[in-house]
């Protein structure tokens, strides 16, 4: 069975600095791969994924992943964080209809 | 227009009575689901639907029923509520089994 690991419950950033969230898989075959974010209150939203191709997928609010197969990784990050981005960040795996997510990693940006 | 939007947002009640979310989706999805997420934010997956017909039934307790009257929309009927049911529900739709799904606002649960 697929699982998705996310190693940093909380993660604290300055605004303008970067940010990495990282995310471990285990899967048998190639995974489909998800960043999907929740902020206060409200219902998720996919932030990129990554299904084969290019292992560096760009995605919306200036948000970029990159897969690697030799590590079971797809970690997120963000060159320069803005205070909109505080949230919940769950990756997730999908081999099929199952999506299967991370606990997720909790954003807070200080000013 | 909302393209995932369930009512109502928030529920609260007693132990023991039966309680309905209803869900629909106006994206044109044939793929429904109903994921819980608990205190500790944690999401998983219940239930999911493909063209009505029920795909995924993760080891959820009988009390919990969903219906799919048609493609667009997915309700889930709680009877005889628990304190452990207490969380938000979300559901979310997508086309086929590609994991991009998109979620409702979400409705928050609260069993006293």
């Amino acid at each position: 069975a697929q699982s998705v690991t996310q190693p940093d419950i909380h993660i604290t950033v300055s605004e303008g600095a970067s940010l990495e969230l990282r995310c471990n898989y285990s899967y048998g075959a190639t995974p489909y791969l998800f960043w999907y974010v929740q902020s206060p209150g409200q219902g998720l939203q996919l932030l990129l994924k990554y299904f084969s191709g290019d292992t560096l997928v760009q995605g919306i609010k200036g948000f970029e992943a990159e897969f690697k197969r030799s590590q079971s990784s797809f970690n997120l990050r963000k060159p320069s964080v803005h205070w909109s981005d505080a949230a919940e960040y769950f990756c997730a795996v999908a081999p099929d209809y199952k999506l299967s997510f991370g606990a997720g990693t909790t954003v807070t940006v200080r000013a | 227009d909302t393209a995932v939007s369930q009512t109502p947002k928030y529920l609260v009640t007693q132990m023991g009575n039966d309680k309905s979310i209803k869900c629909e989706q106006n994206l044109g999805h044939d793929t429904m689901y109903w994921y819980k997420q608990d205190s500790k934010k944690f999401l998983k997956i219940m239930f999911s639907y493909n063209n009505k017909e029920l795909i995924i039934n993760e080891t959820v307790p009988n009390r919990f029923s969903p219906k799919s009257p048609d493609k667009a929309h997915l309700n889930l009927h709680i009877n005889s509520l628990e304190l452990g049911d207490s969380a938000v529900y979300f559901c979310a739709s997508s086309q086929g089994a590609n994991g991009e799904l998109f979620f409702g606002e979400g409705s928050r649960l609260t069993v006293l």
